[in-house]
């Protein structure tokens, strides 16, 4: 199976607020694990990435977390900003290959 | 700017007709890939090139559509005989290599009407 399944499919969070969005896959090849934000409009930018001989990984205020036993994955945004609202998407790649993208989560961060 | 390019941003055109995309990757990437990414999905593959090569193609990439990397450097995509549903977001990324940061361009929004 190539799919991986991303959760929630919205999110409203207050500034400062946790956001977390989650996602699984079923393909246990997949060895790379990035997530990336697009704004209306543009292409995706890469956020942050996980490989999975890490449990866990932080930039800033960017973390992932790694459950390789239970094959899900999910990004926590600590203190969030109207800034950060945008579309999350998390994808998987099998080395060699290619991404495979969740199907997104719309952030939304009230002021 | 060393970033991934593509053109055009925008294009409309009618059913039946053809159409042509163009990527530019970012300078030295080995690997140039395809997506499309229809409205409130995340982007779906369609095909790929290590070099020159093209290594992968999905299922989704009917025989109306065809791409090319002459020389291993820019890209084009060919949509013949537009259908409707084939209006979507068509994006550009490249990697260094495999298994390294894909870079994504802004994209080329393609409107079938």
């Amino acid at each position: 199976q190539q799919q991986v399944k991303q959760s929630p499919q919205s999110l409203i969070v207050q500034k400062g607020g946790i956001s977390i969005i989650n996602c699984a896959y079923e393909n246990t090849a997949f060895d790379y694990f990035p997530w990336y934000q697009q704004f209306p409009g543009k292409g995706p930018a890469l956020l942050i990435a996980i490989r999975p001989d890490v449990s866990e990984k932080k930039e800033g205020r960017f973390t992932i977390s790694f459950n390789k036993s239970a094959k899900q994955f999910s990004l926590h945004i600590m203190d969030s900003q109207p800034g950060d609202s945008a579309t999350y998407f998390c994808a998987a790649e099998t080395s060699g290959s290619r991404l495979t993208f969740g199907e997104g989560t719309q952030l939304t961060v009230n002021p | 700017d060393t970033g991934v390019s593509q053109n055009p941003r925008h294009k409309i055109t009618k059913r039946g007709q053809n159409v042509t995309f163009r990527c530019d990757p970012i300078s030295e990437h080995n690997r140039l890939y395809w997506y499309r990414q229809t409205l409130g999905q995340g982007p779906e593959f369609l095909t790929y090139f290590q070099n020159e090569a093209q290594l992968e193609k999905s299922r989704l990439l009917s025989d109306r559509f065809s791409a090319e990397r002459p020389k291993g450097s820019f890209s084009t995509l060919e949509i013949q005989r537009t259908e409707q549903g084939d209006s979507a977001m068509y994006l550009c990324a490249s990697s260094l290599t495999r298994n390294t940061e894909a870079f994504f361009g802004q994209g080329t929004r393609l409107t079938v009407v």
